[in-house]
C-alpha cells in the first residue's frame, strides 16, 4: 500500500465548476500538507500548504485537512480552463522528503 | 529569473550511454533535492544535499546514479549505462534548512532508446 493515495482520474468539469480533489494517506507522522500544480511538460509548482486539521483558503482555492480521518481536500472555485492540469498532493513529516501522491488528471471545459 | 533551473530540458540517448543533468537552485536555499517522476505518477525522492554533503539516498538510487553538489551551490546527477527504464522527468527543488516548502524546477525529461 502506497503512503499517500490519489486517484488519477481523469475529471473533467464545465468551467464554473466547484472542483474537489482528495488524497489519503497511511502515515501519521505526515505534519505538513501540500498541494502542488503541474502543467503538462513542467515542473511542479507550489499552490498551498497546510499544517494542522482545519481549512486554509486563498482565493479561489481552499485546503482542508482531517488529521482524524488521514484525508485531504483541495477545493476549486468558479473553476477555469487556466486550472486544467496535474494536481499533486504531497506531504513532510519533518524528515527531508516529500512524499507526492499520483496526481489526479484535472480538465475545465470552457 | 530566480527560481530553480535545470539544463539540459530534454535528453535523448542510446541505452548504454551515460548522462548527466545539471540543477541550479534559488541562490538562498541551503538544500537541493532530486526527485523522478514517471508518466501518469507523482514524484519520487531520490536524494538530497543539505550545502555539499549528500545526506540520504532513496533505494530508488542504484549505484548507476551518482548525485554531487561540489560547492553547495549547484548539483548535477549523472546516470551511467542508462537503461529504458530510466527514462523519466528528473526534478530538482530546493529549499531551506528545516522548510517543509520545496520550490521546483522545470525538470529534464529523458529518453533512452
Amino acid at each position: 500500500q502506497k503512503e499517500v493515495e490519489q486517484d488519477p482520474g481523469p475529471l473533467s468539469v464545465p468551467e464554473g465548476a466547484i472542483v474537489s480533489l482528495n488524497c489519503t494517506y497511511s502515515n501519521s507522522a505526515f505534519q505538513y500538507f501540500m498541494w502542488y500544480r503541474q502543467y503538462s511538460r513542467k515542473g511542479p509548482e507550489l499552490l498551498m500548504y497546510t499544517y494542522s486539521s482545519g481549512n486554509k483558503e486563498d482565493g479561489r482555492f481552499t485546503a482542508q485537512v482531517d488529521k482524524s480521518s488521514k484525508y485531504i481536500s483541495l477545493f476549486i472555485r468558479d473553476s477555469q480552463p487556466s486550472d486544467s492540469a496535474t494536481y499533486l498532493c504531497a506531504m513532510w513529516q519533518g524528515a527531508q522528503k516529500l512524499v507526492f501522491g499520483q496526481g489526479t488528471r484535472l480538465t475545465i471545459n470552457p | 529569473d530566480t527560481g530553480v533551473s535545470q539544463n539540459p530540458r530534454h535528453k535523448i540517448t542510446k541505452r548504454g550511454q551515460n548522462v548527466t543533468f545539471r540543477c541550479d537552485p534559488i541562490s538562498e536555499h541551503n538544500r537541493l533535492y532530486w526527485y523522478r517522476q514517471t508518466l501518469g505518477q507523482g514524484p519520487e525522492f531520490l536524494t538530497y544535499f543539505q550545502n555539499e554533503a549528500q545526506l540520504e539516498k532513496s533505494r530508488l538510487l542504484s549505484d548507476r546514479f551518482s548525485a554531487e553538489r561540489p560547492k553547495g551551490s549547484f548539483s548535477t546527477l549523472e546516470i551511467q549505462r542508462t537503461e529504458q527504464g530510466d527514462s523519466a522527468m528528473y526534478l530538482c527543488a530546493s529549499s531551506f534548512v528545516n522548510q517543509e516548502t520545496q520550490y521546483f524546477g522545470p525538470g529534464t525529461r529523458l529518453l533512452v532508446l
